[in-house]
């Protein structure tokens, strides 16, 4: 497995402002994922993290609402972008350590919107 | 794309009882189904996973059950223990590399000492 973190840990934000979540590994792992999960529910993924390029969304995730960054592989981020409380959730990374599908979380990052 | 079904959503057993999770999945060409126990306000933790070239799968007190034909996988808790109690998540995917998790629903697990 791999030791995941992730920053912050929770934060109470403002409708209508942004929040950027980091996601560090300590050591290079081929694939990140970026998860949604809402109060009693399940995870939705919302996008592929890839290194060098574009992240690739899921249905109903769009770029402008959550942009993302890899710029290594270690290292991801996701901004949750003009925040409404629809937006209150706890946001997961993943990681995939060696082309075997085992995949392993972060923390988890509470966000509230108020 | 692919659709995970899991029940029950809620199972509540007598300590030392055993538990039985079902999952269904609708993509047959998904050949791996890890299972995830998640702690009230801790993070997903991979406990158990199969691969669609065998038929079951085995650690101390859980095991994994897959049947391909009928696109459904199961996963059992025997001799369950207060620290059981959890919600367990399945999930499918296509074994290549950076292929996404499609989760179910959840079960919320309650052992009852």
């Amino acid at each position: 497995s791999a030791v995941i973190s992730q920053k912050p840990s929770r934060d109470i934000c403002q409708r209508g402002t942004s929040l950027t979540i980091q996601c560090q590994v300590d050591s290079q792992v081929t694939m990140m994922f970026w998860y949604r999960q809402q109060p009693g529910q399940s995870l939705t993924l919302i996008a592929t993290a890839n290194q060098g390029s574009e992240a690739t969304y899921e249905s109903g995730f769009v770029i402008d609402k959550f942009p993302i960054s890899r710029p290594n592989l270690t290292f991801s981020t996701l901004t949750v972008s003009n925040m409404s409380p629809e937006d209150s959730s706890i946001y997961l990374c993943s990681v995939e350590v060696t082309s075997g599908n085992e995949q392993f979380f972060g923390p988890g990052t509470r966000l509230t919107v108020l | 794309g692919e659709n995970v079904e899991q029940h029950p959503s809620t199972l509540s057993v007598q300590e030392g009882d055993s538990a039985v999770i079902k999952c269904t999945y609708s993509d047959s060409a998904s050949n791996y189904f890890p299972w995830y126990k998640q702690e009230l306000g801790k993070r997903p933790q991979l406990i158990i996973d199969i691969r669609s070239n065998v038929g079951e799968k085995k650690d101390q007190r859980i095991a994994v059950t897959l049947n391909k034909t009928a696109k459904h996988f199961s996963l059992h808790i025997t001799e369950t223990q207060p620290e059981d109690s959890a919600v367990y998540f399945c999930a499918a995917s296509k074994e290549i590399a950076g292929n996404k998790l499609t989760f179910g629903g959840g079960t919320r697990v309650l052992v009852k000492p």
